[in-house]
C-alpha cells in the first residue's frame, strides 16, 4: 500500500523553540522519492525539499533540517528555533506511478506564537 | 523559478453556472494537475493532463471536465456549479520526467 501517515495534527510553540515535525510512510516500491510542503495561510503549496530513497544523508537548509531513515520509513522534519512565519500546514508527499498519483498526508498544522 | 498561475484567488458563483477555472505554468511543463481541497479530506486529484490535448480522471472527476489546448494553459470547468463544489482549487505542473509538483496558489471557489 501507499501511505502516508502524519500523526500530529497540530502543533503548537513558542518563537524560538525547536519542532519536529514526523512523518512515516509506507510504500511498495523500492526506489522512491518523498517531499515535503508547506502551505502558509495564503494557500500556495510552497515545495521544500525531495529526497529519493537512495540518499540517507540528513539534509539542513537554514533552519530546516530533514531526518531520513528507511529503517523506520521516516521521513521527519525539524525547524530550528521557529519563528512566527513558519506558522504554516506542512504535508508530507510520497508520489507514485511516475509522479501522476502523489499521496499526501494528512498535513500538520503549526502555530507558533510569539 | 517555475511560476504557476490561477485566474482567480476568489470567486462567487450561483448555482447552476458554468465556472471556468484558468490555469497557466510557464516552465514548459508537460503535465499539469487540477486538485480541490477540503477540510477533513486533504487533496484530492480532479483530473490530470500528460500532454495538448491530453487528459485523465483523478480520484474525483464527477461533476468537472478539463481542457488542455496549449501545453501551457490548463482548464478545469463545472458545469453546472453546485454547492458541494464550494472548496479550494489548486492547480500544479510538473515536468514529464520529474516527480515534484508545482501547485498555483490557488482558487477559493464559493457557490451560493
Amino acid at each position: 500500500a501507499q501511505k502516508v501517515t502524519q500523526a500530529q495534527t497540530e502543533i503548537s510553540v513558542v518563537e524560538k523553540e525547536d519542532v519536529t515535525l514526523d512523518c512515516v510512510y509506507e510504500t511498495r516500491d523500492t526506489t522512491y522519492y518523498l517531499f515535503w510542503y508547506k502551505q502558509p495561510p495564503s494557500g500556495e503549496l510552497v515545495f521544500l525539499i525531495r529526497r529519493n530513497s537512495f540518499d540517507e544523508q540528513n539534509e539542513i537548509s537554514g533552519r530546516y533540517s530533514w531526518n531520513f531513515q528507511k529503517s523506520t520509513s521516516s521521513f521527519n522534519f525539524t525547524i530550528t528555533a521557529s519563528q512566527v512565519v513558519d506558522s504554516a500546514v506542512y504535508f508530507c508527499v510520497l508520489p507514485s506511478d511516475g509522479g501522476f498519483k502523489t499521496i499526501f498526508g494528512a498535513g500538520t498544522r503549526l502555530f507558533v506564537k510569539a | 523559478d517555475v511560476k504557476v498561475t490561477q485566474s482567480s484567488r476568489y470567486l462567487v458563483k450561483r448555482t447552476g453556472e458554468k465556472v471556468f477555472l484558468e490555469c497557466v505554468q510557464d516552465m514548459d511543463h508537460e503535465n499539469m494537475f487540477w486538485y480541490r481541497q477540503d477540510p477533513g479530506l486533504g487533496l484530492r486529484l480532479i483530473y490530470f493532463s500528460y500532454d495538448v490535448k491530453m487528459k485523465e480522471k483523478g480520484d474525483i472527476p464527477e461533476g468537472y471536465s478539463v481542457s488542455r489546448e496549449k501545453k501551457e494553459r490548463f482548464s478545469l470547468i463545472l458545469e453546472s456549479a453546485s454547492t458541494n463544489q464550494t472548496s479550494m482549487y489548486l492547480c500544479a505542473s510538473k515536468r514529464e520526467v520529474s516527480y515534484e509538483q508545482y501547485f498555483g496558489p490557488g482558487t477559493r471557489l464559493t457557490v451560493t
